[in-house]
């Protein structure tokens, strides 16, 4: 069946940047997202990609897809306290309607000064 | 202010007594779903609804019911809660007509359930 997989945590200094990995295992996947949740929030959407592209750039976020290698990945740059939060990796089955979302269990990003 | 508004944001009860998890959404919306949330499990989709009246089953519809009569509320019903319903739930809209719009782009702050 379908699996998303992420390391749970990853630490960065204030001021650099941040690489959060994603796997996923449909190849069939149309469209990759990913969202952030802030403590006592829910999720918000940070940014997707289309099963053709291997690169999407939004300010100071770069997402890259490895189809070859069912890879994801998030890169913010110049990271700040206030990225501290959960990133979420999900992938849509073929389709892309809504009964189609997998998450992964999410990525905690901790921010040391 | 584009928004998705969940009440209640926490309700502790007891085994067999009905609740329901309001959930609201300013946007106009065709999309609206329930996921929830747990420890080791990320999030799993309960219900969709691709618009008034249509309603589907997502990952774990088990225990659960929704209703869609009107395109701004999507209900979660607990007929007869249970221990292992005790979650974190999150309710979510999209605009839908295709993807990417189809998937959850708006959620609510979430209602956390403790079911003894």
């Amino acid at each position: 069946g379908e699996d998303v997989e992420q390391s749970l945590f990853l630490s960065v200094r204030e001021g650099d940047s941040s690489v959060i990995n994603c796997t996923y295992t449909d190849s069939s996947s149309t469209y990759l997202y990913w969202y952030k949740q802030e403590p006592g929030a829910g999720l918000q959407l940070l940014t997707y990609i289309f099963s053709n592209m291997d690169m999407k750039q939004d300010q100071r976020l770069t997402v890259l897809l490895n189809k070859k290698d069912k890879h994801l990945s998030l890169r913010i740059a110049d990271t700040q306290t206030g990225d501290s939060a959960i990133y979420f990796c999900a992938e849509s089955r073929a389709g892309g309607g809504a009964d189609g979302l997998t998450f992964g269990k999410g990525t905690h990003l901790i921010i040391q000064p | 202010e584009a928004q998705v508004t969940q009440n209640p944001r926490y309700l502790i009860t007891v085994t067999g007594k009905k609740l329901t998890v309001t959930c609201s959404q300013n946007m106009n919306h065709e999309y609206m779903s329930w996921y929830r949330q747990d420890p080791g499990l990320g999030l799993r989709q309960i219900y969709y609804s691709m618009n008034v009246e249509v309603t589907d089953k997502g990952d774990v519809p088990e225990g659960y019911k929704v209703s869609r009569k009107e395109k701004r509320n999507f209900p979660l019903i607990l007929e007869s809660p249970s221990p292992n319903q005790t979650s974190l739930y999150f309710c979510a809209s999209s605009p839908g007509q295709g993807a990417p719009n189809n998937q959850p782009q708006h959620f609510g702050d979430g209602t956390r359930l403790s079911i003894l």
